[in-house]
């Protein structure tokens, strides 16, 4: 109930492409569906993140993609960029406290040039 | 603007030796995380605070304890240090109403 599933674990995309990582969860009592971008040695850091009211949002280069009925939700890497390589780390939470959080195991992103 | 600050960046411990990580904040946060990370499995709290003087166990508290005197800073403790406990370990922040994780770049621990 409390799990969130990622996949895929890596990708690698030539610079340019689209760049897709999924993710599942159960609990349908999740409200906030944030995704954090991670580079070699630093902390996470919040990339973008969702409520369930909408079903897309868009930030740049970078969309979610929210299915309620299928509780899943992804993220698009438009024009993907050297840059971009990193891992990404899904999460759900009932409310946007830390404590409440369950993060997806972590996708190995790599933008070859 | 220093954010969220983790000391040490690097340790090796042996079995059974104990130690404290240091995570401060600049930024009036009320709310601190301790996380830890191991390949496979994202972030897993360990423990939390959501003010000074106050601590709450998260999902993996055992051989941990933790410690908020001054609002800025929030400790972790290992006590006897088990193999098991080898893992990158993340400060983050938080201020109420809804704003985002601040997280520390950081502290690998490695027990032998």
């Amino acid at each position: 109930q409390q799990q969130v599933k990622q996949s895929p674990q890596s990708l690698i995309v030539q610079k340019g492409g689209i760049s897709i990582i999924n993710c599942a969860y159960e609990n349908t009592a999740f409200d906030y569906f944030p995704w954090y971008q991670q580079f070699p040695g630093k902390g996470p850091a919040l990339l973008i993140a969702i409520r369930p009211d909408v079903s897309e949002k868009k930030e740049g280069r970078f969309t979610i993609s929210f299915n309620k009925s299928a509780k899943q939700f992804s993220l698009h890497i438009m024009d993907s960029q050297p840059g971009d390589s990193a891992t990404y780390f899904c999460a759900a939470s009932k409310d946007n406290y830390g404590q409440n959080f369950v993060f997806g195991p972590g996708t190995r992103l790599s933008v070859l040039p | 603007n220093a954010g969220v600050t983790q000391t040490p960046k690097f340790r090796v411990l042996k079995t059974g030796q104990s130690m404290t990580l240091l995570c401060a904040q600049d930024m009036n946060h009320e709310y601190m995380y301790w996380y830890r990370q191991d390949p496979g499995m994202g972030l897993r709290l360990i423990h939390y605070s959501v003010g000074e003087g106050t601590t709450a166990k998260g999902e993996v508290p055992d051989g941990y304890n933790v410690s908020r005197l001054k609002k800025q800073n929030f400790l972790l403790g290992l006590e006897s240090a088990a193999p098991s406990q080898t893992s990158v370990y993340f400060c983050a922040s938080r201020a109420p109403l809804g704003s985002p994780l601040h997280f520390g770049n950081g502290t690998r621990l490695t027990v032998t």
